[in-house]
């Protein structure tokens, strides 16, 4: 079954206790994306990855870090959270489309709810 | 940078009753995508709009994409209780990036 997979579900945590979200998909799509959610907010982007070891920062990467060291796998990584980093988020994944025109939808895992206290 | 704003934030309707929700960019897109998550889900791609002026119906969806591209709204004729979640528009600037930049989403709630 196409997807993507998001690990863990849930996670609570201390302040500055590393932690990695994973993110895996079985579909080979060139794109990943991880996004946060919040409420009135809406979906904001952290970090996107066009392709294996190309990664650029999205629209509030401070206090992430993310890698694409294989096509499949998109970590998150939180060095040291902070409580402002309590969110749910997603990781989405797509093609990239043909002759540069983006026409493939994003799929989304099922979320993880991160709590930081 | 580039915004998408998205009206309203909530919406209760009567089941029956017709909803809309609309979504405007601060800058032309190539594209726009319509997402749906249930309430506890994941976001759900409905359907992409790319052409200036396009209509395109699902059932009792109809989307649209304004002629300047820089516009959208999702219409949903005859609410059932199966519409219940959260609607948002993302919005692709023109060039090949990796920006789909999502509006805030709409809430919709249907009472029986």
């Amino acid at each position: 079954e196409a997807q993507v997979t998001q690990n863990p579900r849930y996670l609570i945590t201390v302040t500055g206790k590393k932690l990695t979200v994973t993110c895996s998909q079985n579909m080979n799509h060139e794109y990943m994306s991880w996004y946060r959610q919040d409420p009135g907010l809406g979906l904001r982007q952290i970090y996107y990855s066009m392709n294996v070891e190309v990664t650029d920062k999205g629209d509030v990467p401070e206090g992430y870090k993310v890698s694409r060291k294989e096509k499949r796998n998109f970590p998150l990584i939180l060095e040291s959270p902070s409580p402002n980093q309590t969110s749910l988020y997603f990781c989405a994944s797509s093609f990239t489309g043909r002759d540069s025109v983006w026409n493939s939808p994003l799929h989304f895992g099922n979320g993880t709810r991160l709590t930081v206290t | 940078g580039q915004q998408v704003m998205q009206i309203p934030q909530y919406q209760h309707v009567q089941e029956g009753e017709d909803f809309t929700t609309y979504c405007n960019s601060s800058t032309t897109l190539s594209n726009i995508q319509w997402y749906k998550q249930r309430p506890g889900g994941h976001p759900v791609f409905l359907i992409q709009l790319v052409k200036s002026g396009e209509v395109k119906k699902q059932k009792r969806l109809t989307f649209q994409f304004g002629e300047a591209k820089k516009n959208s709204s999702l219409h949903i004729t005859a609410t059932q209780t199966t519409d219940v979640g959260t609607y948002f528009c993302a919005g692709r600037g023109s060039g090949n990036t990796g920006k789909l930049i999502f509006g805030q989403g709409t809430t919709l709630q249907v009472k029986p």
